[in-house]
């Protein structure tokens, strides 16, 4: 089993521009997060997919932030404009069933965002 | 508010000792369900373990084991015999209802350092 797959590991970019981080979930799991981890602010859960389908987008930031699932094997956030404040490590994680179930999620290895 | 503190922003052990970390939360559901990550400086979240709030046995999972006091709501981790290879960041977690949606909350985290 691959894991989690997220891409790119690294991505530095000038405020302003567009940044898609991708991520492909462990096969045969149906819920999909995207978390972000700063310093400051900890983990937090940006975007919750079921079935392909977005389930909580409240800890979505702003406008500028945008989550899509088009299959169940592929996931981007995307953030534009981009902003110095944006850089952190964002996370993909996936899981067999829904939070309420308890189930584990299986965390990718995050993407470093740096945004100068 | 639904939340999950730990209050322990570092800790420091010899190899080889017992090491306890602490965690409290705040709920008011009746069955809920909470975990301990790790984070090691690879960056990559790994479950340590988990425990469902209506199952008095508290869980354990070789050298780890957690004391949970539900009434008290506290779940606090036990590492026996710690090892170099445990230095990492310890998350807990539980899956809370925030807003009307289901999600997992993470602590700010506790950093273990294992010392030889």
């Amino acid at each position: 089993d691959a894991g989690v797959i997220q891409s790119p590991r690294h991505e530095v970019t000038e405020m302003g521009q567009e940044v898609t981080l991708r991520c492909k979930p462990i096969s045969g799991h149906n819920s999909l997060f995207w978390y972000r981890q700063t310093m400051m602010r900890g983990l937090e859960l940006l975007i919750y997919f079921n079935n392909n389908v977005p389930i909580d987008d409240s800890g979505m930031p702003e406008d500028r932030f945008s989550a899509k699932m088009p299959n169940a094997s592929f996931s981007t956030l995307k953030i534009q404009p981009s902003e110095p404040r944006d850089s952190a490590v964002y996370f993909c994680a996936s899981s067999r069933g829904s939070v309420r179930g308890g189930y584990e999620q299986y965390f990718g290895p995050g993407t470093r965002l740096t945004v100068t | 508010a639904q939340t999950v503190t730990q209050s322990q922003p570092e800790m420091s052990v010899q190899e080889a000792e017992t090491v306890t970390l602490s965690c409290t939360y705040d709920t008011s559901e009746s069955n809920y369900y909470l975990f301990w990550y790790k984070q090691p400086p690879s960056r990559q979240m790994i479950l340590v373990i988990r425990q469902e709030a209506y199952k008095q046995q508290n869980a354990t999972e070789n050298r780890f084991s957690v004391n949970f006091q539900k009434a008290a709501k506290s779940f606090s981790l036990k590492i026996s015999d710690s090892q170099l290879g445990d230095t990492a960041m310890y998350f807990c977690a539980s899956d809370l209802q925030i807003q009307g949606a289901q999600k997992l909350v993470f602590g700010q985290g506790t950093r273990l350092t294992i010392n030889p």
